[in-house]
């Protein structure tokens, strides 16, 4: 059975620093790689995905993310955070064909201090 | 494009009654999922639709159903509400299997 595992429950960071997020999976087959936000009273927002190809993927507002197959980790990097980044962020996996069904993290609680 | 729709977006419902939500996936999106967020649980996935059938199911009791039409517009309904129900219930459409786009939610709040 396919899992997630985010290492880090809240991160605090002051802004203009970087960030980075951990996310751990297990899974027995390839699986596709996301990266979602959520704000306060908002739907999930997708920041990035992997699927294949690259491992170094970009998204929107500045974050990126490393796929590692060895460690079966993807990671999400920002190198200079804003005030506005802080939110939820949740790292989720799908078994990609045919299934659209996610499997997510139990979220981390990025805190952005002026 | 518009995005994924959900109605209502807050609800409040006492224990026993039933509730139907409503989704309406982005132009030309054929899959349907919902999920279920609580602050305990997290994000679990309920059930997918694609083409009106049901592909997947979450571990959920029975009272918890869904159907997609062939609009493929979908509704969830939970019948005899328990308060553990209380929840941002979301859905997310998707053109592919691989990436899904959600909706703002329904809150549900059972009393």
């Amino acid at each position: 059975a396919q899992s997630v595992t985010q290492l880090d429950s809240q991160v605090p960071v002051f802004e203009e620093a970087p960030v980075e997020l951990r996310c751990n999976y297990s899974s027995s087959v390839s699986v596709y790689l996301f990266w979602y936000v959520q704000y306060p009273n908002q739907g999930l927002q997708l920041l990035l995905k992997y699927l294949s190809g690259s491992t170094l993927v970009k998204g929107i507002n500045g974050f990126e993310a490393e796929f590692n197959k060895s460690q079966t980790s993807f990671h999400l990097r920002k190198p200079s955070v804003h005030i506005s980044d802080t939110a939820e962020y949740f790292c989720a996996v799908s078994l990609g064909s045919n299934t659209g069904k996610l499997i997510f993290g139990q979220g981390t609680t990025l805190q952005v201090k002026p | 494009k518009a995005g994924v729709t959900q109605t209502p977006r807050y609800l409040i419902k006492t224990r026993g009654q039933q509730v139907t939500l409503s989704c309406s996936p982005i132009s030309g999106h054929r899959s349907v999922s919902w999920y279920q967020q609580t602050p305990g649980q997290g994000l679990q996935f309920l059930f997918e639709y694609f083409s009106e059938t049901q592909r997947n199911k979450g571990n959920f009791p029975g009272r918890f159903s869904g159907r997609q039409f062939s609009n493929s517009r979908s509704e969830m309904n939970v019948s005899t509400l328990e308060l553990g129900d209380s929840a941002l219930y979301l859905c997310a459409s998707s053109l592919y299997p691989d990436t899904q786009y959600f909706g703002p939610g329904t809150r549900l709040t059972v009393l």
